[in-house]
């Protein structure tokens, strides 16, 4: 199987505060981590590609400063959201790929993050 | 400049039916195509996928259609169910640097019992 987990499913926190979303694959290990947003009926954004170890690599118009991303570990990467404003509402999606494999990715079921 | 396009936001057929959901690129350098299910608070799930140097790949009911010259894909679910129901993701990679995915913007699918 591959099981990719996020934690919390769902998040409430009020402007200016930070967030941290973690990202688990449950029964593989993981190269290489993603994280993507998706704004309501609309496509899934990739914000960054996370690889274990080393910097996370970051698209075009996204802020790394606000949007820190760890990945410590070959089964656990972090997403936080610091100084959070209520335009970072959203759903944040993370997957992950398994070593070797070229364009099998495992998705998170998603958080759903609400800045008050 | 969106590289994937899919130009119908939604979609009704009835149980039984053929679903056909379209999918445009510009990017000819991609080398595999999937189709992502997504239901509403879920995180995507893989369909089916196409490399780039074929034209077909059919996985029981579902069938992926690949027009290089065109730019165009397609995802043929016979027959459809109302399980069926939901949004569907057309994905593109290039096999090179972090393969990350591009997605289109989905297509709603309900299928009517």
């Amino acid at each position: 199987g591959a099981v990719v987990s996020q934690h919390p499913s769902r998040v409430i926190c009020k402007s200016g505060t930070s967030v941290k979303i973690e990202c688990r694959s449950l029964d593989f290990q993981a190269t290489t981590m993603f994280w993507y947003r998706q704004f309501p009926k609309q496509s899934l954004m990739l914000m960054a590609t996370s690889n274990e170890g080393s910097k996370a690599t970051y698209e075009q118009g996204v802020e790394k400063d606000k949007f820190l991303i760890n990945h410590a570990s070959l089964t656990l990467s972090t997403l936080t959201v610091t100084s959070a404003h209520p335009e970072d509402s959203s759903f944040y999606i993370c997957s992950a790929r398994k070593p070797g494999a070229v364009y099998e990715q495992y998705f998170g079921p998603g958080t759903r993050l609400t800045v008050t | 400049d969106q590289q994937v396009k899919q130009n119908s936001p939604s979609l009704s057929v009835q149980e039984g039916r053929i679903s056909i959901l379209n999918c445009d690129y510009t990017n000819s350098m991609f080398d595999y195509f999937l189709w992502y299910k997504k239901y509403p608070a879920e995180g995507p799930t893989f369909l089916i996928s196409i490399s780039s140097i074929k034209d077909k790949n059919e996985d029981g009911r579902f069938t992926v259609f690949l027009n290089k010259s065109a730019k165009h894909l397609s995802l043929h679910i016979v027959p459809s169910q109302p399980g069926d129901s939901a949004v569907y993701f057309c994905a593109a990679l290039l096999d090179t640097g972090r393969r990350a995915l591009t997605f289109g913007s989905g297509t709603r699918l309900q299928v009517q019992p």
